[in-house]
């Protein structure tokens, strides 16, 4: 099972804001993924990597971008919050060659 | 694309008795399924997972079985209990061996009445 965290757990802020999510895992595991998860619960793919320099867009569309200078740092950055960005975000990561995916607590953000 | 569909949304049980949760697939090339169990205020868990050359698996009180003609899958938590009580995730690999991305289906939230 990987070890794998978020932080912050919850996070309060106001419209405009810069806020970065962070995500690191000790797995060494190459493939990182965040999702975003609606209050109706779906999990949505909003964007992954495959190692280090290595980042691709998801299937939902999101004003956030990532980076991946590490391999066991995955952070998400939102350049000016909105509300519409309200919602709960995920991070998980796998072992290349493998597909299970394990996952994170999650960061609750609120936008007011 | 790969699509999956979850049902049922809801789903409320006796302890004690069986919960069974359902999903279909589209893509004929996924292979890997796994279900993850997702706690108030917690990440997705993976609880089981079985790949398409296996058409059933148990763990303890957990089994899902597979049927690759039909693209369906099923969970099934056999003697419940309270602590069962939570939300659960289907997913379906896309991307061939060791894929790169899973989809998942819509959710279903779990309640087991004492």
């Amino acid at each position: 099972e990987a070890d794998i965290y978020q932080t912050p757990r919850y996070l309060v802020i106001g419209t405009g804001k810069k806020i970065t999510l962070e995500c690191s895992q000790t797995m060494g595991h190459d493939k990182m993924y965040w999702y975003q998860q609606d209050p109706g619960m779906e999990l949505h793919l909003i964007h992954y990597s495959y190692g280090v320099n290595s980042t691709e867009k998801g299937d939902l569309s999101s004003e956030s971008t990532v980076s991946r200078i590490r391999t066991e740092h995955f952070p998400l950055t939102l350049e000016s919050a909105r509300p519409s960005h309200t919602s709960q975000y995920l991070c998980a990561s796998g072992a290349v060659g493998t597909d299970t995916q394990y996952f994170g607590p999650g960061t609750r953000l609120t936008v007011l | 694309g790969e699509n999956v569909e979850q049902h049922p949304s809801t789903l409320s049980v006796q302890e004690g008795d069986s919960a069974v949760i359902k999903c279909t697939y589209s893509d004929s090339a996924s292979n890997y399924f796994p279900w993850y169990k997702q706690e108030l205020g917690k990440g997705p868990q993976l609880i089981i997972d079985i790949r398409s050359n296996v058409g059933e698996k148990k763990d303890q009180r957990i089994a899902v079985t597979l049927n690759k003609t039909a693209k369906h899958f099923s969970l099934h938590i056999t003697e419940t209990q309270p602590e069962d009580s939570a939300v659960y995730f289907c997913a379906a690999s896309i991307g061939g061996q060791g894929a790169q991305k899973l989809v998942f289906g819509q959710g279903t939230r779990l309640t087991i009445n004492p």
